[in-house]
């Protein structure tokens, strides 16, 4: 199983700053990757797929980078809205599998 | 607008059998796959059972390999979770997720609410 693991796995920053949150895959994913986000009660959100696509109606504050085994979310100007749990999904080899994720509070 | 909503969960002994239904609306059904993902409280995600746009193919996760299985209707819009053997780490909130990208596997866009299943005697 290709195994997901984020770091950090959790980060409390202000409004308006720089955050990235790293997602290491164990083996080679090529593009696969996508990133959520979760808020307490809601299910997850689609943020970004195959690396660093934005999904529709995601702020542009959100980008994705990456390739190979390492990828990067990066919330540019972090807004008190951002809080919550983040977590990468690989979509290349079953079982499909998801990081442990990275909860965001904004201090 | 895509919805999603999950139905049939509920409390089940231990070795019991539970049936979980997605209803799906507001996108043509049959042309994307389908997904389970499940959530146990305070953890994350974790995907359980994928099924393609016209049912020919599906995966499994090795928790769930042999005792889960996935099926959907597509003239009635609906995917279903079978679930037999449950076990007391089955006790999750399942949400069915619908793929982005109609014939292609990327991603998740839209996801139900979610249904409760507690696996206890």
């Amino acid at each position: 199983d290709v195994q997901m693991t984020q770091s950090p796995s959790s980060v409390s920053a202000s409004v308006g700053d720089r955050l990235t949150i790293s997602c290491r895959a164990s083996q080679a994913i090529s593009s696969s990757l996508a990133w959520y986000q979760q808020k307490p009660g809601q299910a997850p959100k689609l943020l970004i797929y195959t690396v660093s696509t934005l999904q529709s109606g995601v702020p542009s504050r959100f980008s994705g980078s990456g390739s190979g085994t390492d990828f990067t979310l990066t919330i540019s100007g972090l807004q008190p809205e951002d809080f919550g749990t983040y977590y990468c999904q690989q979509a290349k080899n079953f079982p499909w599998t998801f990081g442990q994720g990275t909860k965001v509070d904004i201090k | 607008q895509v919805q999603l909503a999950e139905s049939g969960g509920g409390v089940v002994q231990p070795g019991r059998s539970l049936r979980l239904s997605c209803a799906a609306s507001g996108f043509t059904f049959s042309d994307y796959g389908m997904s389970w993902v499940r959530q146990a409280p305070g953890t994350g995600l974790e995907w359980v059972a994928v099924i393609s746009h016209d049912g020919t193919v599906k995966h499994y996760a090795d928790s769930v390999k042999g005792r889960f299985t996935i099926s959907r209707d597509n003239s009635k819009n609906t995917l279903s979770l079978d679930m037999n053997s449950l076990r007391p780490e089955d006790s999750t909130t399942y949400y069915c997720a619908k793929e982005r990208d109609a014939r292609a596997s990327t991603s998740f866009d839209s996801w139900g609410q979610g249904t409760l299943v507690t696996v206890s005697s």
